[in-house]
């Protein structure tokens, strides 16, 4: 079966240290690979995407994340989180014709001043 | 460009009542999408308009849900007769045409409580 697993429903870091969300997928085609952040009263906004290339793809607002086919994992990381980054994070797989994202969880980050 | 945009920000109703969402995409988008989103989920996808016609549904969405995007802007999703288990975050999100999932553009919902 087609998921993606956010094995942390939270994470908290202190405000300057570096940050990995993990993520996790089972799906049977060549993923298309997505973080999204949600922020209180905010629609989700894309970070980075993974389509085919170099497994280290660079976003917005400083993150990066890494695709490894053989772990079948697209963890994000940040070197140094600012409390403006304190959000929901969510993980999505397609197959970049279908339109039906699948979504993790989703992994609340905070910051600690 | 002033984003998505959706209507009410928040919806509450007894059980039973019919409820109406409203969904502004952005002007020059083709496609607009409708997800649920439940407390401490991600998104779950419940339909797809590529201008006026609806070209996927999920199973999710019960005879009592029903979208329509009559002209191809806006879009109103329905639900009647609702239930407890409505209760949810109803998101839309909208992307241009050619576009694949990268070009998801989403507002900031409705939030629907079922009493």
């Amino acid at each position: 079966a087609q998921s993606v697993t956010q094995p942390d429903i939270h994470i908290t870091v202190s405000e300057g240290a570096s940050l990995e969300l993990r993520c996790n997928y089972s799906y049977g085609a060549t993923p298309y690979l997505f973080w999204y952040v949600q922020s209180p009263g905010q629609g989700l906004q894309l970070l980075l995407k993974y389509f085919s290339g170099d497994t280290l793809v660079q976003g917005i607002k400083g993150f990066e994340a890494e695709f490894k086919r053989s772990q079948s994992s697209f963890n994000l990381r940040k070197p140094s989180v600012h409390w403006s980054d304190a959000a929901e994070y969510f993980c999505a797989v397609g197959d970049g014709s279908n339109y039906q994202l699948i979504w993790g969880a989703g992994t609340k980050l905070i910051i600690k001043p | 460009d002033t984003g998505v945009s959706q209507n009410p920000r928040h919806k509450i109703t007894k059980r039973g009542q019919n409820v109406t969402f409203r969904c502004d995409p952005i002007s020059e988008h083709n496609r607009l999408y409708w997800y649920r989103q439940t407390l401490g989920q991600g998104p779950e996808f419940l339909t797809y308009f590529q201008n006026e016609a609806q070209l996927e549904k999920s199973r999710l969405l019960s005879d009592r849900f029903s979208a329509e995007r009559p002209k191809g802007s806006f879009s109103t999703l329905e639900i009647q007769r609702t239930e407890q288990g409505d209760s949810a975050m109803y998101l839309c999100a909208s992307s241009p045409e050619g576009a694949t999932n990268e070009k998801l553009f989403f507002g900031s919902g409705t939030q629907l409580s079922v009493l």
